[in-house]
């Protein structure tokens, strides 16, 4: 079964700061990807970034890049130079090799402050 | 531009009385999928269609229904709504090619309904 871990319920961030979200999660497949998505006040999931379990390298977009370390089991999102518009819920996901469904994290609250 | 479009944005309904909500997408994707996310949640999947095949999740209450006509448009059929249904509702696209295929889902910016 699939399982997402996020740890941290609310985070806050200084403006210009990098800020680290936190997600593990569990399976016994060798093959699935990973992704994050970022949900603002106004409701709307907007996909940010993927990490293939093959990938050897860290995927990056602009700003955001994901941590993976896949004997860890661990895929974290960095944000750098935080944005007072990056004030969100940021979700972790994942999909198994196979399954249509996507399992999420309970998600990360982020605030940056001015 | 290409995008998954739901209507209404802002539904209100009465206690008991249908209420069907609408997505449609021009994607072209062959996977559509229904979220119920309530506040400070994480978005919990109600059922999805992977072009014509109907997949229920097992928690989903009967209260629930989903037609996709075709390709472009799937409804969430509310038959009964609850107290309890209050919540965002969430479309999702998502082009699946095989087993190995990672490609994100892309999310319409969701239906709000309110149960009086």
């Amino acid at each position: 079964a699939q399982k997402i871990t996020q740890t941290q319920p609310g985070m806050f961030v200084q403006e210009k700061e990098a800020v680290t979200l936190d997600c593990t999660y569990d399976t016994s497949d060798q093959s699935y990807g990973l992704f994050w998505y970022k949900q603002p006040s106004s409701g709307e999931m907007i996909f940010l970034i993927y990490q293939g379990s093959y990938d050897e390298q860290n995927a990056t977009e602009g700003r955001y890049s994901l941590n993976f370390q896949k004997a860890r089991k661990s895929a974290n999102l960095v944000i750098s130079a935080s944005q007072l518009g990056d004030s969100a819920m940021y979700f972790c996901a994942m999909r198994e090799e196979g399954y249509q469904k996507v399992t999420f994290g309970t998600g990360t609250k982020l605030q940056v402050i001015p | 531009d290409a995008m998954v479009i739901q209507n209404p944005r802002y539904q209100v309904t009465q206690f008991g009385k249908p209420v069907t909500l609408s997505c449609s997408q021009t994607l072209n994707h062959n996977v559509m999928y229904w979220y119920q996310q309530k506040s400070s949640q994480a978005p919990k999947l109600l059922f999805h269609y992977y072009d014509k095949d109907f997949n229920n999740e097992a928690d989903t209450p009967d209260n629930f229904q989903s037609r996709r006509p075709n390709t472009s448009f799937c409804f969430l059929d509310i038959r009964s709504p609850g107290l309890g249904d209050a919540a965002m509702y969430l479309c999702a696209t998502s082009w699946l090619a095989g087993a190995s295929s990672y490609n994100e889902q892309f999310f319409g910016p969701g239906t709000r309904l309110t149960v009086l």
